[in-house]
């Protein structure tokens, strides 16, 4: 049961454009979101994250919105720049009395094209 | 302040053969969690540490096991390898309450 999808496994765009990298999860009960960047054979880099009484939240040119009604969260990255190629997970956690856990989606490939 | 480090960063194992991997959180961290990354599965949950008690656990067979000690340092320890096992470990800390994982650069382990 895969709780939490991206359902694109790639997006390109330009330099100087928007990046919309999108999410959806299906457990109602998760209560923190989060986004990683993540480049081959290295550990995922923090990026943003989003509490799920807030809608949004913003840091630089990283701004994430959760609508949990639909029960989807999308990263917005403005303008995009070629550095910022890499692959993006986000994630969901659960906080219980016991711990937390992190569950992912399967990650967006993004390309940012010179 | 120093990020999450882990040893080592390459290891090759034979099948059946056991290994250790090492995690050291940032510093005030005392919560561990190892991950597992593959290909086919995409990164799952292994457990979490938390004050040398593990506190949550995922879907993974008794073979993967851990422990943590009373500096926050963490062990995680596959027996009897299979060529399955090969992957990306990822640990990660967090600090008291804070919600947001930190994780290390990972040990790739190649099981033959």
């Amino acid at each position: 049961d895969q709780q939490v999808k991206q359902n694109s496994p790639s997006l390109s765009v330009q330099e100087g454009r928007i990046s919309i990298l999108n999410c959806d999860y299906t457990n109602s009960m998760f209560d923190y979101f989060l986004w990683y960047k993540k480049y081959p054979a290295e550990g995922p880099t923090f990026l943003i994250s989003i509490s799920s009484i807030k809608d949004k939240n913003e840091d630089g040119r990283f701004t994430v919105f959760l609508n949990k009604s639909a029960k989807h969260l999308s990263l917005h990255i403005v303008p995009s720049q070629p550095g910022d190629s890499a692959v993006y997970f986000c994630a969901a956690s659960l906080q219980e009395t016991s711990g937390s856990r992190l569950t992912f989606g399967e990650g967006t490939q993004l390309t940012v094209n010179p | 302040k120093a990020g999450v480090t882990q040893t080592p960063r390459y290891l090759i194992k034979t099948r059946g053969q056991q290994v250790t991997l090492s995690c050291s959180p940032i510093s005030g961290h005392r919560s561990v969690s190892w991950y597992q990354q593959t290909p086919g599965q995409g990164l799952q949950f292994l457990f979490e540490y938390f004050s040398e008690t593990q506190r949550n656990k995922g879907n993974f067979p008794g073979r993967f096991s851990g422990r943590q000690f009373s500096n926050s340092r963490s062990e995680m320890n596959v027996s009897t390898l299979e060529l399955g096992d090969s992957a990306l470990y990822l640990c990660a800390s967090r600090g008291g309450f804070q919600e947001t994982q930190y994780f290390g650069p990972g040990t790739r382990l190649l099981v033959l």
